[in-house]
């Protein structure tokens, strides 16, 4: 079975530039989840997807980030326009269930804004 | 609320001695408590899960956690370093109720093996 993928792996843009994260969960879990951790800093939770509707989106830090999971599927993470602080490691994580249920963590991809 | 506190942001040790990477944490209601591993420019994997069963986890690669509830710790042990688990580790809070499938993250312990 395919674990989570991330894509890119690495992303490099300018500040004022747009970037799109792209999250492909385990199949068959309606939940998926957005994690950033931001230089020397903690990860942090973004937002919470259950299919295809947003569950929880207290985590997302501002109107630049907009999170999509259409048709409950994979699901898009878009930085529009980019800041220099948006630059971290974004994680996307699965489950099947949610609360006791283990989240499986995708490889994360690496944004870096300059 | 919940919150976790990794009480070393760095351990070192040698191989073949004991490994203890310390946690804490804080929830309003039971807890889930989870380990992660995340090795240089690789995901997060996880080690073990604690979820209201046996207090002691086994978990792989030879870790295992022990969840104590009047201490709200839930510290993670290996009995013999192996240069191989040099990594950084995190321990993970989820709970039920308003933070019911919401992961909190502790800082991170980078785990140096010396040789």
């Amino acid at each position: 079975e395919a674990g989570v993928t991330q894509f890119p792996s690495h992303s490099v843009i300018e500040k004022g530039q747009t970037v799109t994260l792209r999250c492909d969960p385990i199949s068959g879990h309606d939940n998926l989840y957005w994690y950033r951790r931001v230089m020397g800093k903690e990860i942090k939770f973004l937002l919470h997807f259950v299919k295809e509707s947003k569950q929880d989106e207290s985590g997302m830090p501002n109107n630049r980030f907009l999170a999509e999971r259409t048709g409950g599927t994979y699901s898009t993470l878009k930085v529009q326009p980019a800041e220099l602080e948006d630059s971290g490691v974004y994680f996307c994580a699965s489950s099947s269930g949610l609360g006791t249920d283990t989240q499986y963590f995708g490889p994360g991809t690496r944004l870096t804004v300059l | 609320a919940q919150s976790v506190t990794q009480l070393d942001s760095h351990v070192s040790v040698s191989e073949g001695t004991p490994v203890l990477l310390r946690c804490n944490y804080s929830s309003s209601y039971s807890p889930s408590l989870f380990w992660y591993v995340q090795h240089p420019n690789k995901g997060l994997q996880l080690l073990l899960k604690y979820t209201s069963a046996a207090t002691l986890v086994k978990g792989i690669n030879g870790f295992e956690a022990e969840f104590k509830k009047s201490e709200t710790s839930f510290h993670l042990t290996k009995p013999s370093a192996h240069m191989s688990d040099a990594a950084e580790y995190f321990c993970v809070v989820s709970g039920y109720n308003t933070n019911a499938g919401k992961s909190t993250f502790g800082d991170g312990t980078t785990l140096t093996v010396k040789p």
